[in-house]
């Protein structure tokens, strides 16, 4: 069946650093692919999306890049904010049902 | 637009009563609805998903239930909670038209004492 694999955390990083959180995933035919993020003891939020091969979503200075060929989607900003302090979530659809990855926690301290 | 409502937001409840969570959406028709649970730490598990009235699908036996008796209303229910069904519920919708792509609710909080 589908699955997805997110990167483990948590992660810490400082204010401006980099981020990349990294997710693979295993599906039959053609998924779209999805980041949610959730803010602490909210719902989940759509954060970006790319529905077919090499497209990129953006979304808040975040962007992930649907690649086929080595099947992931790995979430990136050039630069974190305390703000961007969550727990994103990876996931992928076929048909209409969502798989999610594990979730990793991203703390940013100032 | 589109809206979900959910509630109650926390809830905390003795082993063995029973359970009521209620979700309902505004501004679309005919969503498919989904009950998620996130427990602590962890990711989101998929309960129950429901594309029509009547029309329920389980993920994983346990003695949760849920009902759709509206178009745009799912209830998550239980006659007798157990300590391991504390938690943090998400309901959701979509419609196919979007790709699958989810819209949550708030979430409900149950701590089962």
């Amino acid at each position: 069946g589908d699955s997805v694999t997110q990167m483990e955390g948590p992660v810490t990083l400082s204010e401006e650093a980099f981020l990349t959180i990294n997710c693979t995933y295993t599906a039959t035919g053609y998924p779209s692919l999805f980041w949610y993020v959730q803010y602490p003891g909210e719902g989940l939020q759509l954060l970006l999306k790319a529905t077919k091969a090499d497209d990129k979503g953006s979304n808040k200075g975040f962007e992930a890049t649907y690649r086929k060929e080595t099947t992931s989607f790995h979430l990136e900003k050039g630069s974190v904010q305390v703000s961007d302090s969550a727990v994103y979530f990876c996931a992928l659809t076929s048909g209409s049902r969502l798989t999610f990855g594990e979730g990793t926690q991203l703390t940013v301290n100032p | 637009s589109q809206t979900i409502h959910q509630w109650p937001a926390t809830l905390v409840q003795p082993v063995g009563s029973p359970l009521s969570l209620e979700c309902t959406v505004e501004g679309t028709s005919n969503p498919n609805l989904y009950w998620y649970r996130q427990a602590a730490g962890r990711g989101l598990q998929l309960l129950f998903y429901s594309v029509g009235i009547g029309q329920i699908s389980s993920e994983v036996p346990q003695n949760l239930s849920a009902s759709r008796p509206q178009d745009r209303q799912f209830i998550l229910s239980s006659k007798k909670l157990l300590l391991s069904d504390s938690g943090f519920y998400l309901c959701a919708w979509s419609v196919l038209s979007t790709t699958g792509e989810l819209f949550f609710g708030e979430g409900s909080r149950l701590t089962v004492l």
